[in-house]
């Protein structure tokens, strides 16, 4: 129980276009999702908070026009890179707040790895 | 104080050795603690949560201290594969939210 998946897995894409992420909560409904992104080497560093039907809460620092968030269903989140830059290339991860047995707490999807050129 | 701490390592330790993390936390609201493991390029994943009556998972044993608030992980009989850094998460307080520590890496040497 408890499977968060994300897709893509790794994106490699030209400075100046977009990149969609998306996140599933595959055997579960998640009334909060959250965006971490991690660089090399550091620890993960929270970006937003997604909540089901409404908009995120960002972290000091995360510029909420640069990084879309929409969270339309209890099972899918998106994370939308806007004009990716060469200093956006990160490792992104998703997780989904949920319940396996009696373990409520954050459920990680496998990640994405974008590499802006 | 940061509101979750670990010490960053590494711990170098052989192969079968018992080694103990400690995390410690400055929000005494708080209401939930787990211990997450990610692996080079991985995700992190959970690896137990930490009850108040101390709880064992194998090789595993986890302690949870309100009183100096601080959480324990301590690995017995390590094996290479535990090689890894090891998260501390704290849940609770306003708006029962997540706070994840930055990590403590491990590494175990044959």
């Amino acid at each position: 129980g408890a499977v968060v998946s994300q897709h893509p897995s790794r994106v490699i894409c030209k400075s100046g276009t977009s990149v969609k992420i998306e996140c599933r909560s595959l055997d579960f409904q998640a009334t909060t999702m959250f965006w971490y992104r991690q660089f090399p080497k550091q620890s993960l560093m929270l970006m937003a908070t997604s909540n089901e039907g409404s908009k995120a809460t960002y972290e000091q620092g995360v510029e909420k026009d640069k990084f879309l968030i929409n969270h339309a269903s209890l099972t899918l989140s998106t994370l939308t890179v806007t004009s990716a830059h060469p200093e956006d290339s990160s490792f992104y991860i998703c997780s989904a707040n949920g319940l396996a047995g009696s373990i409520d707490t954050q459920y990680f999807g496998p990640g994405t790895r974008l590499t802006v050129l | 104080r940061k509101e979750v701490e670990q010490d960053p390592g590494p711990f170098n330790v052989p192969e079968g050795a018992t080694v103990a993390f400690n995390c410690t936390y400055n929000n005494s609201a708080s209401q939930s603690f787990f211990w997450y493991r990610q692996d080079c390029r991985k995700e992190p994943k959970l690896l137990m949560s930490v009850y108040s009556s101390g709880n064992e998972d194998g090789r595993f044993t986890a302690q949870l201290n309100r009183a100096s608030q601080y959480i324990s992980l301590l690995i017995r009989d390590s094996k290479l594969s535990d090689s890894a850094t090891y998260l501390c998460v704290v849940k609770g307080g306003q708006g029962f939210s997540f706070i994840f520590g930055k990590g403590t890496r491990l590494l175990v040497k044959p």
